[in-house]
């Protein structure tokens, strides 16, 4: 699967839009891009996944770009309760995750 | 539905005991899996399974070891606990396209902490 790099930490005003951006040069046609995100302690969640197109859900949108070797994450109006570490997946063909670092986002008031 | 439990919350072994971490999830999901998180660091594939009778190794297997006897549980068993498996250790599952090329979301259960001493 491919590697993906993040930043490792971010900071976000309540309200504001919180853009997490993920790079995944290495990204084969048949691998989708993934994010979840695990809040304290808390098991992973599930946040939104995509191919190639954009995509939109009731927690995030997810902008990947037309080469595929990057995408961004998008909490459009972002909450303290959105304060969590954020990881971007490549996934292959099968269901293995492999986690990286992840992103530590900061929301505050 | 309960989605995906595990048990027990939290553990403490003493080095060289034995003890196995319970999952089990109500979705009828084929695919289940175990991670490890150590402090400060992202999840490690222990061992996953792709259905019932069917286990394979992750990419921190050694010291554990797993079956599949049924859709719902996948236990992972600790064979002589080392300082070193001090963890969290979570427990997911998800639906697997028989192909292998559709891609399903995850779920994960609340973990399990556990401390060796």
């Amino acid at each position: 699967d491919a590697k993906t790099t993040q930043p490792p930490s971010m900071d976000c005003a309540e309200g504001r839009a919180a853009n997490l951006p993920c790079n995944h040069s290495t990204i084969s046609g048949n691998e989708y891009v993934y994010w979840y995100r695990q809040i304290h302690s808390q098991g992973p969640q599930y946040i939104i996944h995509g191919l190639k197109n954009n995509e939109t859900n009731e927690m995030a949108s997810l902008i990947i770009t037309e080469d595929r070797k990057s995408s961004t994450l998008i909490l459009p109006h972002a909450t303290l309760r959105d304060t969590a570490v954020y990881y971007c997946i490549v996934q292959g063909a099968g269901n293995m995750l492999t986690f990286g670092g992840g992103t530590r986002l900061m929301v505050k008031p | 539905n309960a989605g995906v439990t595990q048990t027990p919350k939290f553990q403490v072994l003493k080095t060289g005991q034995s003890m196995t971490l319970q999952c089990a999830q109500d979705m009828n999901h084929e695919y289940m899996s175990w991670y490890r998180q150590d402090p400060g660091m992202g999840l490690r594939l222990i061992h996953y399974s792709v259905g019932a009778g069917i286990t394979d190794q992750g990419e921190v297997p050694n010291g554990y070891n797993v079956s599949r006897s049924t859709t719902e549980d996948f236990p992972l068993r600790l064979l002589s606990a080392a300082p070193s498996q001090t963890s969290v250790y979570f427990c997911a599952s998800s639906y697997r396209d028989p192909l292998g090329f559709s891609s399903y979301e995850q779920y994960f259960g609340p973990g399990t902490r556990l401390t060796v001493t």
